[in-house]
């Protein structure tokens, strides 16, 4: 387990369609997180998990956007009626409650949507 | 919430020359100030941080500055090298919170 995971690296998807993208934290890490990058854009955070508890969703995670984290290993990120505005790179970052917060961020290599 | 300013959106700057990036945030809860650096196409990786209880820390050709009267802090990448062009994001969290929010970028081009 050399770091974050996610699957897959490239999907495209036709407007409407729903999605599903998968994130494998680093095994000792109990935080998992979601970003949203868009072009030319600074990470936004959409959502995080300790253990399997959703601790905080971002107003930009609408109702048509859901994540979890069943066992509190990896997570899923879903996203339903995809609209051409999703079109962006979805982040999943872990970290562990011994760092002091926000310290040992480590992002995956992320998932590029496009819809069409 | 948080709000984090990153300046200037684009640094070009000669070999061996010093780059700085400045950085605001709005929240003077906030603590905690990590770097990234995103190649194109890669994850963000962080490559330096500051805690609020100190106002600089240094790695190597690397080092961060806090001001926390002023809401500000900086990069400061010394001796550039051609693999330090990348995009650079500043970020802000607040204590208590685990999210971090991000500046806007700054996209650093060493000239040979």
């Amino acid at each position: 387990d050399t770091g974050v995971s996610q699957d897959p690296r490239h999907k495209i998807t036709k407007r409407g369609q729903n999605v599903t993208f998968r994130c494998d934290p680093i095994s000792e890490h109990n935080r998992l997180y979601w970003y949203r990058q868009t072009l030319g854009q600074g990470p936004e955070f959409l959502t995080y998990f300790q253990n399997e508890a959703q601790l905080e969703k971002s107003r930009l995670l609408s109702d048509r956007f859901s994540a979890e984290r069943p066992k509190g290993s990896f997570s899923t990120l879903e996203i339903q009626r995809t609209e051409q505005g999703d079109s962006a790179m979805y982040l999943c970052a872990s970290s562990s409650t011994r760092a002091m917060r926000g310290d040992g961020y480590t992002f995956g290599s992320g998932t590029r949507l496009t819809v069409v | 919430g948080e709000n984090v300013e990153q300046h200037p959106s684009t640094l070009s700057v000669q070999e061996g020359d010093s780059a700085v990036i400045k950085c605001t945030y709005s929240d003077s809860a906030s603590n905690y100030f990590p770097w990234y650096k995103q190649e194109l196409g890669k994850r963000p990786q962080l490559i330096i941080d500051i805690r609020s209880n100190v106002g600089e820390k240094k790695d190597q050709r690397i080092a961060v500055t806090l001001n926390k009267t002023a809401k500000h802090f900086s990069l400061h990448i010394t001796e550039t090298q051609p693999e330090d062009s990348a995009v650079y994001f500043c970020a802000a969290s607040v204590f208590g919170n685990e999210k971090l929010t991000f500046g806007t970028g700054t996209r650093l081009t060493i000239i040979p």
